[in-house]
C-alpha cells in the first residue's frame, strides 16, 4: 500500500544550524511533492513545491531535494530561528491528478536560541 | 486576498444538533477541499469540489454533508455526529488540478475547531 514516512521524533537544533528534515514515500510515483508548514491550531502554510523532474528547489533559507530513485525528498532550513519552530509536512500527489493530496505524518521541529 | 476564511472558529454541539461550517475564498479557485485533523495527526482529506461539482468524497460517513454553493464558497453540514468526529476541520482551496498540469499548492483556512459532546 502507499506510505509516507517521516521522522515522528521531534528535531531539536540549536538557532544558527541546518535544520534537515526527511520524507520517504513507498509504492507512490508522484507528479510533484509539496512541504507545507503548521503551526499549533493553525492550517497547513504552503512553502514549496518540487516536480518530479527536478532535483532541487530554493527559496530563500529553503532547500528541498527530489530523489525518485531513492523515493525520498529532504527539506533544509538554514541559518535557522527559533521561528522555524513548527511542524512540517510533506506531501505527494500522485500522478493520476485527481486533487488528492496525502499528507505524511510531520515532524515538529524545535529551533532554541 | 489569499485568504481562505473559516467560520466559526469554535463550535461545540450535542450529538443530536444540527450546524454548518462555512469556508470563503475570493482567489478564482475553482477547487475547494474539507479536511479533518486529530490532535498530532496529519489532515486527512474528507471532500473535493472541482468547478462546484464533488469530485472526491473518501467515503465519509453521511453525518457530514458538503455543499459547494458558487465558486467562492464551501460548507459543511453536520447532523447526529459523534463524540469521535471532535477534531479541527480545515477548509482549503487551490487551482484545480488538471491533466498534463503538474501542481496545486493549496491554501488552507485557519480551522474549525470542533467539540462534540
Amino acid at each position: 500500500s502507499q506510505k509516507i514516512e517521516q521522522n515522528s521524533e521531534a528535531l531539536n537544533i540549536q538557532e544558527g544550524k541546518t535544520a534537515t528534515l526527511t520524507c520517504n514515500y513507498t509504492n507512490y510515483s508522484p507528479a510533484y511533492l509539496q512541504w507545507y508548514r503548521q503551526d499549533p491550531g493553525r492550517g497547513p502554510v504552503f512553502l514549496l513545491l518540487i516536480r518530479e523532474n527536478e532535483k532541487e528547489k530554493r527559496k530563500e533559507r529553503l532547500k528541498v531535494t527530489f530523489d525518485t530513485t531513492l523515493k525520498q525528498s529532504l527539506f533544509h532550513i538554514t541559518a535557522s530561528q527559533p521561528a522555524d519552530s513548527a511542524t512540517y509536512l510533506c506531501a505527494l500527489m500522485g500522478s493520476s491528478n485527481t486533487g488528492k493530496l496525502i499528507f505524511g505524518q510531520g515532524t515538529t521541529l524545535q529551533v532554541k536560541p | 486576498d489569499t485568504e481562505v476564511t473559516q467560520t466559526p472558529k469554535h463550535l461545540v454541539m450535542g450529538m443530536t444538533n444540527k450546524k454548518s461550517l462555512k469556508c470563503e475564498q475570493h482567489m478564482g479557485h475553482r477547487a475547494m477541499y474539507w479536511y479533518k485533523q486529530k490532535a498530532k495527526k496529519p489532515p486527512e482529506l474528507m471532500f473535493v469540489y472541482s468547478y462546484e461539482k464533488l469530485s472526491i468524497n473518501e467515503s465519509v460517513p453521511s453525518r457530514f454533508s458538503p455543499e459547494c454553493p458558487n465558486s467562492s464558497l464551501l460548507n459543511l453540514h453536520l447532523h447526529a455526529l459523534q463524540p469521535e468526529d471532535s477534531a479541527l476541520y480545515l477548509c482549503a482551496s487551490s487551482q484545480v488540478v488538471l491533466a498534463g498540469r503538474s501542481y496545486n499548492e493549496q491554501f488552507f483556512g485557519p480551522g474549525t475547531r470542533l467539540t462534540v459532546l
